[in-house]
């Protein structure tokens, strides 16, 4: 498809499970946005990759949670050891020109 | 103090009125500004940026009051369809270059009534 997909849609986890989220962007955006939003909030910034460089982690709530983004396309945000206040939609979005931002549908994160 | 705040509502309106949201944002260095709609369980899309000369894109208005730090967004002759809820959203500019990432106010919800 044309738009930014992210997989798995769906995801529940036992507390202290490791979760890898997936998100395959816009072909040929060269930037790329994790966002978590929780239930009745707006998305919070999480981290930014420009092509495979993290330019920016500030966002990332602890050391239990991970991206990459090794060859600059696809990227993965891993959660290890969830927590219920882990439970979230994450969002992924990506850019070519840090203006415009097309996010995806979004992992809905359950932590139970 | 939140870095983008906006009333929650729910904003419930008839189809055809006029309504308007308002933002304030506390960075005062905050460069660019935009309007994002989110359908419920959906993702945020971009609605429209923001200019202090205010700009128009048919039936939605937004202007900006750096002065203030104020955001606003006006709809006319509202749709069952517009619907949604709405963000506004500011840059942000950090030491060290980045300027990826975008803040979100927690959004107001409206919702049209036939």
């Amino acid at each position: 498809g044309a738009g930014v997909s992210q997989s798995p849609r769906y995801k529940v986890a036992k507390r202290g499970q490791d979760v890898a989220l997936r998100c395959d962007p816009i072909s040929g955006h060269v930037s790329l946005f994790w966002y978590q939003q929780a239930l009745g909030q707006g998305p919070e910034f999480l981290t930014y990759f420009q092509n495979e460089a993290q330019l920016d982690k500030s966002g990332l709530p602890s050391d239990r949670f991970f991206a990459e983004r090794p060859e600059g396309s696809v990227s993965t945000l891993k959660i290890q050891r969830t927590q219920q206040e882990d439970s979230a939609v994450y969002l992924c979005a990506s850019s070519s020109n840090r203006v415009a931002i097309y996010f995806g549908e979004g992992s809905w994160l359950t932590v139970v | 103090r939140k870095e983008v705040e906006q009333d929650p509502g729910p904003f419930n309106v008839p189809e055809g009125a006029t309504v308007a949201f308002n933002c304030t944002y506390s960075n005062s260095a905050s460069q660019s500004f935009f309007w994002y709609r989110q359908d419920c369980r959906k993702e945020p899309k971009l609605l429209m940026s923001v200019y202090s000369s205010g700009n128009e894109d048919g039936r939605f208005t937004a202007q900006l009051n750096r002065a203030s730090q104020y955001i606003s967004l006006l709809i006319r002759d509202s749709k069952l369809s517009d619907s949604a809820t709405y963000l506004c959203v500011v840059s942000a500019f950090r030491d060290g270059g980045s300027q990826g990432n975008l803040i979100f106010g927690k959004g107001t919800k409206l919702s049209v009534k036939p």
